[in-house]
């Protein structure tokens, strides 16, 4: 069964530099997305995808966080500067795009853990 | 806004016990519903969806059911098996918009 795959699985950065997380959603599917899980919380939709351009993101993304599919498989996030509270396990997310956006699920990676010292 | 509950736990059964995980939502409209399973060490796996009321959305021997007068899609499984241990999320998707919301997830160990 197709996957959406993420790399590296555990990014350890220092604060205030940047990152980059990496992800390869399945690879007929139109929408992307971000997600994060700081510890012990919910997991937060940070922003979608679509068509090369964003479509709707949350209010934790603020201009610190980008996002680029800079080839026809990849799609990352950058966290600019990154501080201590960007520590949290992020997720990438894809979905078909086609019909009722509602009725797709959305298939997951198994996140990358990014720590920030 | 969009809002889903669930049992934090742990939930800790016996194996072949019968499982429920209660989730109820706070949606306007007619939202989808899914539950995720997270294993250690691995990421969120959709377990089954649910795309209008009293739809049930079954696999891997759990069930859930699409109640829209309580607002609410309970996990249920008859047996459980110590290979069922994980996270479970209980999550919505709303029609127009394209973030999930996620419940807490409520973590599970089933014990030989």
């Amino acid at each position: 069964e197709p996957e959406v795959t993420q790399t590296p699985s555990h990014q350890v950065t220092q604060m205030g530099q940047e990152v980059i997380l990496r992800c390869v959603p399945i690879s007929n599917h139109l929408y992307f997305y971000w997600y994060r899980q700081i510890l012990g919380q919910k997991v937060e939709f940070l922003v979608s995808f679509y068509n090369n351009e964003i479509s709707e993101k949350s209010e934790i993304f603020d201009d610190q966080f980008s996002v680029e599919r800079p080839d026809g498989s990849n799609f990352t996030l950058k966290i600019r500067s990154t501080k201590l509270e960007d520590s949290a396990m992020y997720f990438c997310a894809s979905s078909e795009g086609t019909g009722r956006l509602s009725n797709q699920p959305q298939h997951f990676g198994d996140g990358t853990r990014l720590s920030i010292l | 806004g969009d809002s889903v509950t669930q049992m934090e736990g742990p939930v800790t059964l016996s194996e072949e016990a019968f499982l429920t995980i209660n989730c109820t939502y706070t949606a306007t409209g007619y939202p989808s519903l899914f539950w995720y399973v997270q294993y250690p060490g691995e990421g969120l796996q959709l377990l089954l969806k649910a795309t209008k009321a009293d739809d049930k959305g079954s696999n891997k021997g759990f069930e859930a059911t699409y109640r829209k007068e309580t607002t609410s899609f309970h996990l249920e499984k008859g047996s459980v098996q110590v290979s069922d241990s994980a996270v479970y999320f209980c999550a919505l998707l709303h029609g127009g918009y394209q973030k999930v919301t996620f419940g807490i997830g409520t973590k599970l160990q089933v014990i030989p």
